[in-house]
């Protein structure tokens, strides 16, 4: 069965560059997820998004920005990246239109971002 | 707002021994209830989940879970456990309505298995 794809699996930048993280969910759900997990830490809700509209925000610095294209892939941009941003950024997917029964979160397996 | 609470950082358990992993939460209405497993570096498994129904719910790898609502827990329950159960393990409830809910971690309780 399909899963929800990440890329790249990790990413290594310096400071103050920018970085842009990509997802593609499983076919034919509707709404993406991002978390970010620090080290050592539970995983954080970013953002979402649902038939392309962003249908929520968490703690998501202003430095990061998000979108989810016509294709339902969603990419994660972020900029001047400070040494705080290195963690474990996951996708998750799930077809939110088809009501609670289908409320299942499925996780990619993360992007590893490392700021140096 | 919501939240979720793991009161075991860390436990470690010998092989086939019982299990059980607290879970508090605080939310208003029925919650809708996960637990996931995380093992080191990778991503996160949905063990199992709760929504409405028959409170003791069946997950995957043997792992049961008991949502009592007086006691607004949701603890995860495995009788026997094996090596290959070392993990990370993370409760979480979903926050939103109908099939959309963002997820609010626990901090998680990291388990050892010994020998």
């Amino acid at each position: 069965a399909a899963g929800v794809i990440q890329s790249p699996r990790h990413l290594i930048k310096e400071k103050r560059e920018t970085a842009t993280l990509k997802c593609y969910p499983i076919p034919r759900h509707d709404t993406v997820y991002w978390y970010q997990q620090g080290p050592g830490q539970d995983p954080q809700f970013l953002i979402s998004f649902y038939e392309k509209m962003q249908s929520d925000k968490g703690s998501i610095p202003d430095r990061f920005s998000a979108q989810q294209f016509s294709d339902y892939h969603s990419e994660l941009n972020m900029s001047s990246l400070e040494l705080g941003d290195s963690a474990l950024y996951f996708c998750a997917s799930n077809w939110a239109a088809g009501g609670s029964s289908y409320n299942e979160q499925f996780f990619g397996p993360g992007t590893r971002l490392t700021v140096l | 707002a919501q939240s979720v609470t793991q009161p075991d950082i860390h436990i470690t358990v010998s092989e086939g021994a019982s299990l059980e992993l607290r879970c508090n939460y605080s939310y208003g209405a029925t919650p809708y209830l996960f637990w996931y497993v995380q093992s080191p570096g990778q991503g996160l498994q949905l063990l199992l989940k709760y929504f409405s129904g028959d409170t003791l719910v069946q997950g995957i790898k043997g792992f049961e879970a008991e949502f009592k609502r007086s006691q607004s827990s949701f603890n995860l329950r495995k009788p026997s456990v094996h090596w290959s159960d070392a993990a990370e393990y993370f409760c979480a409830v979903g926050e939103g309505a109908g099939g959309y809910n963002k997820l609010i971690f626990g901090a998680g309780t990291r388990l050892a298995v010994h020998p």
